[in-house]
This record gives structure tokens, C-alpha cells and sequence, in this order.
């Protein structure tokens, strides 16, 4: 399997601008999930979907991102407008589902986005 | 509000010598945890859990203690090697919505030879 896959690897824009980040999820996962990473907060879950539906959306920052999954092999987040402090690393991840806990899944992450906006 | 912290942003440790991280978490609802290991350009990979009704679990030269009572955990590595130089992030999930991982700010380990 060639893992979680993510498109672009880079962008760079402008402030006020769209930005479309893209995520493949491996193949029989049925959870999705969309992190930011920075320097100051580490690692932050933004969103994640079971089965396409988004569960919990609690840590998106605001109105201007949005996230959708309209399948099972794709999903998107979007900045809409996009500002300098939304510059940071996005990784998308994914894993299988767990009846029981017994034994936490592991997630997978994908190489992630590194976002820059000016 | 950080419910997992990592307040050692970095170290540094020869090789063949032990590396300690260490992890801190506020929220008593946690009951599993989690480390990653992240490489530049890449995204993080697991490295090794522990459930709370553990308070070590160990997996070659990785070993993970947790002690409830001060919500603490630590990430031991003997020996330290080279390649373990990356960042390493702790995270915690809880019995309800377990799916949800909290992660920490991480930890760059720098192992020299």
C-alpha cells in the first residue's frame, strides 16, 4: 500500500486567497483525520470523519476552514480566505476501525502540507 | 489549554547513552497513551503505547512508564542511536471517542556519536 497520500506537499499564497489541501487515505481505513502542526501548540486535531461523516469538527479554528470527505479514498480541507497565521504543517491521517478497545488502532499519517501564506 | 504537555522542547544525548522524554497530561480521563516519532519531511509514526491499567510496556530498545497518580509518562530509549534523532510526540486518548488523540508539542531528540 503506498500509504496516506497528500497533495500539494507545498503551497505557497497569498493572504485572502483559497487553499485546497488533498488527502488519499489507505485503502480500507474508515477514519480520517486532519491535524495542523506548529512550533507553538505542537500537533492539533482539526477534524475527523468515520465512515465519510465528520464526527468531530470541534477543533477547526473557524468559519474559514471547512473539511469534506465525499468518499471513502478522498477528502479536502479548505481555507477560505486563507491568512499569515494559518502558515503551518498540515498531515492528514487515517486508520481502521476498532470494535472493541482493546487495543487503540494506530493512526497513519501522510507526509503532511506545509502551508505558507503571506 | 494543553492537556498534554512536553516541556522539554529538546535534548540532546550521546549515543549509547539513555534518552528520557517525558510527558505530562491534566486530564484524569485519559487512559491511553501514545508515543510518535517524526522524521523532517515526514509524517509521525508510532512507536509504542501503554494503557492505563499498565504502568510499563516495552518493545526492544523502547520502553514506556506511565505513573497515574502524578500523570506522568516517560519514553525510555537504551541504547541511543543515531537514527533515533527526530521529534517525538506524546499523546493521549480517552474511553469515550478513543478515536480522538490529544498530542503533545513535542520533543526534538538529538543523539549524538
Amino acid at each position: 500500500d503506498a500509504g496516506v497520500i497528500q497533495s500539494p506537499r507545498h503551497e505557497v499564497t497569498e493572504m485572502g486567497q483559497e487553499v485546497t489541501l488533498r488527502c488519499k487515505p489507505i485503502s480500507g481505513h474508515d477514519y480520517l483525520f486532519w491535524y495542523r502542526q506548529t512550533m507553538m501548540r505542537g500537533l492539533e486535531l482539526l477534524i475527523y470523519f468515520n465512515n465519510n461523516v465528520p464526527i468531530d469538527d470541534s477543533g477547526m479554528p473557524e468559519d474559514r476552514f471547512s473539511a469534506k470527505m465525499p468518499n471513502a479514498s478522498f477528502s479536502t480541507l479548505k481555507i477560505q480566505p486563507s491568512e499569515p497565521r494559518d502558515s503551518a504543517v498540515y498531515f492528514c491521517a487515517s486508520s481502521r476501525n476498532t470494535a472493541a478497545r482493546l487495543h487503540q488502532e494506530t493512526q497513519y499519517f501522510g507526509p503532511g502540507t506545509r502551508l505558507l501564506v503571506l | 489549554d494543553q492537556q498534554v504537555k512536553q516541556n522539554s522542547p529538546s535534548l540532546s544525548v550521546q549515543e549509547g547513552r539513555i534518552s528520557i522524554l517525558n510527558c505530562d497530561y491534566t486530564n484524569s480521563m485519559f487512559d491511553y497513551f501514545l508515543w510518535y516519532k517524526k522524521y523532517p519531511a515526514e509524517g509521525p509514526t508510532f512507536l509504542i503505547s501503554i494503557s492505563s491499567i499498565k504502568d510499563k510496556n516495552e518493545d526492544g530498545r523502547f520502553t514506556v512508564f506511565l505513573n497515574k497518580s502524578a500523570k506522568h509518562l516517560s519514553l525510555h530509549i537504551v541504547p541511543s542511536q543515531p537514527g533515533d534523532s527526530a521529534v517525538y510526540f506524546c499523546a493521549a486518548s480517552k474511553n469515550t471517542g478513543f478515536q480522538k488523540l490529544v498530542f503533545g508539542t513535542g520533543t526534538r531528540l538529538l543523539v549524538s556519536p
